[in-house]
């Protein structure tokens, strides 16, 4: 697998501490993503960069903050506002904005703050 | 604001058996539906779209404007397609709402 890469896999913080997830694509997109994952709760987007130096609020940003400052990465930081922070963080890309591109999903980075 | 519900959170099937993943929505608008797949270990994948009106690996999904629907079929089924299936929506503006998931198990 290459394309869109997370780092780590595994993540192990304590409560209070910031953690910057890491996010990277080679795959030339516009558009980069980052959703929580959580059981039967399918994926809820935290934030979105449709173009470098640009990004917006997705429907559960709060305690989350992002940088765009490169288009090959978009880095995620949970803060310490985040009230349940433990969670499976995907990062995903797309060509363009526009109507039914493709997102192209990384593997993932679970998170778990104690 | 949009909304995708998938009302089975698990599905359980014989091998040969017809599978039928449901998927409603709310939108005003014309909406763009995917589903999307992740097999045991593996990333989340585009398994197809409405847009491209094909079948993936056996599988169609019709969108049913009048009842906002995007249900994902199977006219019998496999051991592996056992996996999570999201449906998903594009409103506008290249971002997705996903559904909670159905777990489908394909027992042999």
């Amino acid at each position: 697998d290459g394309g869109i890469t997370q780092s780590p896999k595994y993540l192990f913080r304590k409560e209070g501490q910031n953690v910057t997830l890491s996010c990277e694509q080679n795959l030339n997109h516009d558009a980069m993503y980052w959703y929580r994952q959580d059981p039967g709760q399918g994926l809820r987007l935290i934030y979105y960069s449709q173009i470098v130096n640009d990004f917006q609020k997705g429907d559960i940003a709060e305690g989350y903050s992002v940088s765009r400052e490169k288009k090959e990465s978009f880095p995620l930081t949970v803060t310490s506002a985040q009230k349940n922070p433990t969670a499976f963080y995907l990062c995903a890309s797309s060509p363009s904005r526009g109507l039914a591109y493709e997102q192209y999903f990384g593997p993932g980075t679970r998170l778990t703050v104690t | 604001a949009q909304r995708v519900t998938q009302p089975e959170k698990l599905l359980s099937v014989f091998k040969g058996a017809p599978v039928e993943l449901k998927c409603n929505y709310s939108y005003s608008g014309s909406p763009e539906l995917f589903w999307y797949v992740q097999y045991s270990r593996q990333r989340l994948q585009l398994l197809l779209r409405h847009i491209s009106r094909e079948s993936i690996k056996g599988f169609t999904a019709d969108l049913n404007k009048g009842e906002t629907s995007f249900h994902l079929k199977k006219p019998f089924a496999q051991e592996e397609d056992s996996a999570m299936y999201y449906c998903a929506l594009e409103a506008s503006g290249s971002r997705l709402t996903f559904g909670e998931g159905t777990q489908l198990t394909v027992n042999p």
